[in-house]
C-alpha cells in the first residue's frame, strides 16, 4: 500500500523559471493538501483541494503560485516566474473522505532550490 | 484554530521515558489534539490523536486532563531513532476539512 508520492523530490530552478511539483495521495484518498516549511520552522498551510475542485486556498500567495488536482493524474503545484525566497520544502497531504476527525499522511516532500 | 505552546527543544538519553507537554488554553469543544513527528528532510508522521483522557498506541501515550487545556505526549524509553521533531495540533474540522496549523514544535534530541 504505497503512501503519499511526490515528485521531484529535489528541484532546482534559476530566477523566473517555472517549478511543477507533483503529488499523488494514497489510494483511496481524494482530499490533498499542500503545505510550505522553511527552514527551522513548522509546516504552513497552502490549499486544499478536492478532485477537480479547490476548496481554500487561503494560504496561497495570490501571485505566481497555482493549484490543482485533475480528475486523472496527480496533484499540481505551479510555481510561476519562482524568486529566491520560494526555496522551501513543500509537503502534500492526503486523506480519505470521512467525516471523522481525519489523518492526514505526508508525502517525502519536494525540495525546491531557486538559485 | 486554538493556539498552541511547546518547549523548543528537550534532551534525554537512550532507555529513559520523555515527556513533551503542550499547552492549548484556548482549545475549542470539538477540537481534537493530534501529535506528529517530523524526521530531516522527511514529511510529518501522524503519532497519535486525542481528545480527552488517556490515548495510547504502540508508539506513544497521550495524557490530556480533564480541562483540555494541556496535553502529555509520552514517548516510552526512547532511543536514537527518536530524535525528531515533535509538533503538538490543535484542531478539527471545519467545512468537511481541516487544514493543520503548525508552530515550530520541540526538537527532542535522544543521545547515547
Amino acid at each position: 500500500n504505497a503512501g503519499v508520492m511526490q515528485n521531484p523530490r529535489h528541484l532546482v530552478r534559476r530566477r523566473g523559471q517555472e517549478a511543477r511539483l507533483r503529488c499523488s495521495p494514497m489510494k483511496g484518498h481524494s482530499h490533498v493538501y499542500w503545505y510550505r516549511q522553511l527552514p527551522e520552522e513548522g509546516l504552513k498551510f497552502m490549499v486544499y483541494l478536492q478532485k477537480e475542485n479547490i476548496i481554500d486556498e487561503s494560504g496561497m500567495p495570490k501571485e505566481r503560485f497555482s493549484a490543482e488536482f485533475p480528475k486523472e493524474g496527480p496533484s499540481i503545484l505551479r510555481i510561476q516566474q519562482v524568486v529566491r525566497g520560494d526555496s522551501a520544502a513543500y509537503f502534500c497531504a492526503s486523506s480519505p473522505p470521512t467525516l471523522a476527525a481525519d489523518t492526514q499522511y505526508f508525502g517525502p516532500g519536494t525540495r525546491l532550490t531557486v538559485l | 484554530l486554538a493556539k498552541t505552546t511547546q518547549p523548543i527543544s528537550m534532551d534525554s538519553y537512550e532507555g529513559q521515558e520523555v515527556n513533551i507537554t503542550c499547552s492549548h488554553n484556548n482549545i475549542a469543544t470539538n477540537d481534537y489534539i493530534t501529535w506528529y513527528q517530523q524526521f530531516p528532510s522527511q514529511g510529518p508522521r501522524f503519532i497519535i490523536q486525542g481528545y480527552k483522557t488517556k490515548v495510547t498506541n504502540e508508539v506513544a501515550s497521550l495524557f490530556i486532563p480533564a480541562d483540555r487545556k494541556s496535553s502529555t505526549l509520552s514517548l516510552p524509553r526512547v532511543s536514537l531513532s527518536d530524535t525528531a521533531v515533535y509538533y503538538c495540533l490543535v484542531g478539527g474540522q471545519s467545512g468537511g476539512y481541516n487544514k493543520l496549523i503548525f508552530g515550530a514544535g520541540t526538537r527532542l534530541a535522544v543521545h547515547p
